[in-house]
């Protein structure tokens, strides 16, 4: 398993502003991922955020809105832009570690756009 | 549609009562992961399955995958308190991949 941090845990922002959230692991992984939890459902991932290159994104999510960074295997950012109160969620990164193709997951960051 | 369907979707029991929760597919998968969620925090990983058939238990939490590898449940016995929140299941349905789709979520209340 592998221990992941999150900053910052919660925010409150405004519609229009931007906001980058940080995810840090505890030792070097290969996969780590982003993923969105709107209110009231589950999970879905907007990227694999892919070591020295660009992100890998899923349908429905572009680089403008959510660019990420991964500069090395224990950090990772997630920018999410011009925010609208749909934005409004909480985001979640996720690790690889496993044989089995488990992940792990860090605690989130909830955040609100008014 | 939604490839995976969790029943029920939220379930109030007794302290001590046996309760088990679903999670069905709508095609074959390759590997399918329970997690636990505290209300609005992380997920917490409890078991990975992958063999059609396959059961595995930790402390009072058992879940098992059937042979066709389309339907698993997680059976808690003797609940308690600190079993309570959000139950998830996640399943990748291409080998190799950590690409998950995840289950509606079973929302669990134990009453002490």
């Amino acid at each position: 398993s592998a221990v992941i941090s999150q900053k910052p845990s919660r925010d409150i922002c405004q519609r229009g502003t931007s906001l980058t959230i940080q995810c840090q692991v505890d030792s070097q992984v290969t996969m780590m991922f982003w993923y969105r939890q709107q209110p009231g459902q589950s999970l879905t991932l907007i990227a694999t955020a892919n070591q020295g290159s660009e992100a890998t994104y899923e349908s429905g999510f572009v680089i403008d809105k959510f660019p990420i960074s991964r500069p090395n295997l224990t950090f990772s950012t997630l920018t999410v832009s011009n925010m609208s109160p749909e934005d409004s969620s909480i985001y979640l990164c996720s690790v690889g570690t496993g044989e089995g193709y488990e992940q792990y997951f860090g605690p989130g960051t909830r955040l609100t756009v008014t | 549609s939604q490839e995976l369907e969790q029943s029920p979707q939220s379930l109030i029991v007794q302290e001590g009562k046996n309760l088990t929760i679903n999670c069905t597919s709508s095609k074959t998968l390759y590997g399918l992961y329970w997690y636990k969620q505290k209300y609005g925090e992380g997920l917490i990983f409890l078991m990975m399955l992958q063999k059609g058939g396959e059961e595995k238990s930790h402390e009072k939490i058992t879940a098992k995958l059937d042979e066709k590898k389309q339907q698993s449940s997680l059976h808690i016995t003797a609940s308690q308190p600190s079993h309570a929140g959000i139950y998830l299941c996640g399943a990748d349905f291409t080998s190799g991949t950590y690409k998950y789709i995840f289950g509606t979520g079973t929302r669990l209340k134990v009453l002490a």
